[in-house]
């Protein structure tokens, strides 16, 4: 069975600081792995997507993730931290069988203290 | 439209009653997803629309929930007999089909059964 795992319920940084945001993955065949992010009352926004290529992802507002196929994991980092990024962070792994269907981490609270 | 508008953004609902939720996907994706956002639960799949059939219906959580689509357009999940444990925020997602591409998500609507 697909899954993603978000060990870290919360992150909290100080501004200016590099973050990091852990997601691990487990799927069969290729995986096709997403980030998005979601601040208070509103929906989730696209950070970024693995499909194919590069290991390390370009994402929206400075964001970027690291594809390591050894160690099934697809962290979100930035290396310098605002506090307009606290939010919820998930991780999402689209599911085989061409549905499109997202399967989702937990999510993990970021929180970044001025 | 520039994006998937859902309706209401709140609900306040008494246990037992219909509900209807309301999704405006952004016009020509082909795909529509239900997700439900529930404290402790994360994001779970709910039901996967391709034009207006529904291939992928696993993760409705009982026949009290209910989805449809009609002109390949808007969706609307329907609840009924609501429970309190169906308190959530409902969330609604489209992407264009046919290749690999990220989902596209509503602001959700926050349902709440008392």
């Amino acid at each position: 069975a697909q899954s993603v795992a978000q060990p870290e319920d919360q992150v909290n940084v100080a501004e200016g600081n590099p973050l990091t945001v852990k997601c691990t993955y487990s799927v069969s065949g290729n995986p096709y792995l997403f980030w998005y992010v979601q601040y208070p009352n509103r929906g989730l926004q696209f950070l970024l997507k693995y499909i194919t290529g590069d290991n390390l992802v370009k994402g929206s507002y400075g964001f970027e993730a690291e594809f390591n196929k050894s160690q099934t994991s697809f962290h979100l980092k930035k290396p310098s931290a605002l506090v307009s990024d606290s939010a919820l962070y998930f991780c999402a792994v689209m599911s085989s069988g061409n549905t499109g269907k997202l399967i989702f981490g937990q999510g993990t609270t970021l929180q970044v203290k001025p | 439209g520039a994006g998937v508008s859902q309706s209401p953004s709140n609900k306040v609902t008494e246990k037992g009653k219909d509900v209807e939720l309301r999704c405006d996907p952004i016009s020509g994706h082909t795909a529509l997803y239900w997700y439900r956002q529930s404290l402790g639960q994360g994001l779970e799949f709910l039901i996967y629309f391709q034009g207006n059939s529904a291939p992928d219906k696993s993760g409705l959580p009982s026949d009290r929930f209910s989805a449809e689509r009609t002109g390949g357009s808007v969706s609307t999940l329907t609840i009924q007999r609501t429970q309190q444990e169906d308190s959530a925020v409902y969330l609604c997602a489209s992407l264009l089909r046919g290749r690999v591409t990220e989902a596209f998500f509503g602001q959700g609507t926050r349902l709440t059964v008392v």
